[in-house]
């Protein structure tokens, strides 16, 4: 059965420094991956995906991923964060196209300094 | 589109009680999830449908908890009778195949008292 472990279940960084998150992933297939965006009293929406192809990835407000295969990682990288990026940060795995379902890691919450 | 609606919002009720939460897929989307979010355990898994057909109840709790699909736009999520321990914040979300991408609605969230 594939599992997602996040790294820290906070991260504080100053406005304008680099994001990283890190997040490990274990599944007996190719695994899809993603990474989701909690903005308080929200519910989750998709900030990017791995599927098959390019290993990194770009997604939504300057954020992109690399899938490492032999790392099995699909850290969340930003070069330079905005207050804004304030979030909860959930990373999820599906045993590839075969699935239906994803499973979310435990998340993690980014707080920004100014 | 008006994205995913889930009623209510915010519901307080005491234990023993019998509740419903109701969900509005996106018009189109075959596939209907609903999660339960705590702080304790994160973001689960109850049940998902395909076409209005529940695929996977594994993540279930317990027999108090039910979900049905009547059709492709309305999904409820009933708990009978309610516990302090099920207060959490209820998702329900949708995706389009083939795609991979979940719309989750804003939630709601339960108290029991």
């Amino acid at each position: 059965a594939q599992s997602v472990t996040q790294l820290g279940s906070h991260v504080s960084v100053s406005e304008g420094a680099l994001v990283l998150l890190r997040c490990n992933y274990s599944s007996s297939v190719p695994p899809y991956l993603f990474w989701y965006v909690q903005y308080p009293n929200q519910g989750l929406q998709l900030l990017l995906k791995y599927t098959t192809g390019a290993t990194l990835v770009k997604g939504i407000n300057g954020f992109e991923a690399e899938f490492k295969k032999s790392e099995t990682s699909f850290h969340l990288t930003k070069p330079s964060a905005h207050m804004s990026d304030a979030a909860e940060y959930f990373c999820a795995v599906s045993e590839g196209s075969s699935a239906s379902k994803i499973i979310f890691g435990s998340g993690t919450r980014l707080s920004i300094r100014s | 589109d008006a994205g995913v609606i889930q009623s209510p919002r915010h519901e307080v009720t005491e234990m023993g009680q019998e509740v419903t939460l109701r969900c509005k897929p996106i018009s189109g989307h075959d596939y209907l999830f609903w999660y339960r979010q705590t702080m304790m355990r994160g973001l689960e898994l109850l049940i998902y449908f395909n076409n209005n057909v529940p695929i996977d109840d594994s993540g279930m709790p317990e027999d108090r908890f039910s979900a049905k699909m009547p059709n492709a736009s309305f999904s409820t999520l009933k708990i009978q009778p309610s516990e302090p321990r099920d207060s959490a914040v209820y998702f329900c979300a949708s995706r389009r195949s083939p795609g991979w991408e979940q719309y989750f609605g804003p939630g709601t969230r339960l108290t029991v008292t």
